[in-house]
């Protein structure tokens, strides 16, 4: 069965480096997102992707994240300059068309940890 | 925007009894519930899902009932079995990617 894979498992880092998450959506997937859990808190809303550019961002995805979709199965977060409060799990997910709403196929997360 | 509360946060049941999961919505324009399923190591994973023209929809030992007037939308699942141990979310919005998740249930089935 297909589904949706993410790398690294666990990330450390230290405030202020760059950190690249990255995600392998289903093949024939055409709508990507980001979601991201703070320990203890719900899952929320980050961004979502479509036809290589943002479709909608939530007010948390400010200038210190991006997107892209660099080749045709890769989809990664990019946070530039990370903060304490970047802790969190993140998770992908992918679309196809079908359905109202498409059924969204979640990765199992990266662990963020900022140091 | 939605609020979703979602209780209780930790649910220990014996094997073969039934776990209720409750979630109340803020949102009256809210139309689609679907519930998501969490294993360790594993992204949420859809389990079942019910619109706002429907009460209630069941699928073998799960089904999810919805009260509209009161805003809050519940699932059970029936002769529970220890792989039903897992995180289970709700979610509450339109039919699109941006529905509320509820903060999770750790759901423990002792043998």
């Amino acid at each position: 069965e297909p589904e949706v894979t993410q790398t690294p498992s666990h990330q450390v880092t230290q405030m202020g480096q760059e950190v690249i998450l990255r995600c392998v959506p289903i093949s024939n997937h055409l709508y990507f997102y980001w979601y991201r859990q703070i320990l203890g808190q719900k899952v929320e809303f980050l961004v979502s992707f479509y036809n290589n550019e943002i479709s909608e961002k939530s007010e948390i995805f400010d200038d210190q994240f991006s997107v892209e979709r660099p080749d045709g199965s890769n989809f990664t977060l990019k946070i530039r300059s990370t903060k304490l409060e970047d802790s969190a799990m993140y998770f992908c997910a992918s679309s196809g068309t079908s359905g109202s709403p498409p059924e969204q196929f979640f990765g199992p997360g990266t662990r963020l940890t900022v140091l | 925007g939605e609020n979703v509360e979602q209780h209780p946060s930790t649910l220990s049941v014996q094997e073969g009894d039934s776990a209720v999961i409750k979630c109340t919505y803020s949102d009256s324009a809210s139309n689609y519930f679907p519930w998501y399923k969490q294993e360790l190591g594993k992204g949420p994973q859809l389990i079942i899902d019910i619109r706002s023209n429907v009460g209630e929809k069941k699928d073998q030992r799960i089904a999810v009932t919805l009260n509209k007037t009161a805003k809050h939308f519940s699932l059970h699942i029936t002769e529970t079995q220890p792989e039903d141990s897992a995180v289970y979310f709700c979610r509450s919005g339109g039919s699109n990617y941006k529905l509320t998740f509820g903060k999770g249930t750790l759901l423990t089935v002792n043998p």
